[in-house]
């Protein structure tokens, strides 16, 4: 069990235009959802939470006008990168927890590579 | 600012050796310890967990933490070439955020 999907695996697009990266909770209900940001050879560093029917919470130095982020039911978040740049090309992450996870532990999905042209 | 430590590495080892990856972290009311490992171009996978101090065993891998010195770390008996991995150490704020070292890349030379 605790299965995130995420789609899609890769996207490539032009500059200027708006890619939406989908995180899915396959068989549990995500009270939670978290977005990450991974660039080549860093860490993950975390861009916003999310719970479902209310407004993201974005870290520091992350636009929320950029990075659009709806959590719009307990299984399902997007992230929508708004007019997308090359320097927006990265690795995004979603992970998702539930209630009663062992110390709130947090599900990753398998990753979505964004490559802005 | 909250931080996680990580030696980057590489750390090399031989098969069938221990290895011994090591994190500290500057926020003392951490309570939760992750270890995850990451294949390149994959995500994280979560490895283990600790939230008591001492050593928490799991077949091959055992992590140990020691809150007073904010130092966790994570040992593979046996290391495998399969275990060739980025480890990334992630530390649990109270508001149940996880905040990342920047990862010990590992190699276990056959």
């Amino acid at each position: 069990g605790a299965v995130v999907s995420q789609h899609p695996s890769w996207v490539i697009c032009k500059s200027g235009t708006s890619v939406k990266i989908e995180c899915r909770s396959l068989d549990f209900q995500a009270t939670t959802m978290f977005w990450y940001r991974q660039f080549p050879k860093q860490s993950l560093m975390l861009m916003a939470t999310s719970n479902e029917g209310s407004k993201a919470t974005y870290e520091q130095g992350v636009e929320k006008d950029k990075f659009l982020i709806n959590h719009a039911s307990l299984t399902l978040s997007t992230l929508t990168v708004t007019s997308a740049h090359p320097e927006d090309s990265s690795f995004y992450i979603c992970s998702a927890s539930r209630d009663g996870s062992s110390y709130n532990e947090q599900f990753f999905g398998p990753g979505t590579r964004l490559t802005v042209l | 600012q909250k931080e996680v430590e990580q030696n980057s590495g590489p750390l090399s080892v031989p098969e069938g050796a221990i290895a011994s990856l090591n994190c500290t972290y500057s926020d003392r009311g951490s309570q939760s310890f992750f270890w995850y490992r990451q294949y390149s171009g994959k995500s994280p996978e979560l490895i283990m967990f600790i939230y008591s101090n001492g050593d928490k065993e799991d077949g091959r891998f055992t992590a140990q933490l020691n809150k007073a010195s904010q130092y966790v770390s994570l040992l593979i008996r046996d290391s495998q070439p399969s275990d060739s991995a980025t480890y990334l150490c992630a530390v649990m704020d109270s508001s149940y955020k996880l905040i990342f070292g920047s990862g010990t890349r590992l190699l276990v030379r056959p």
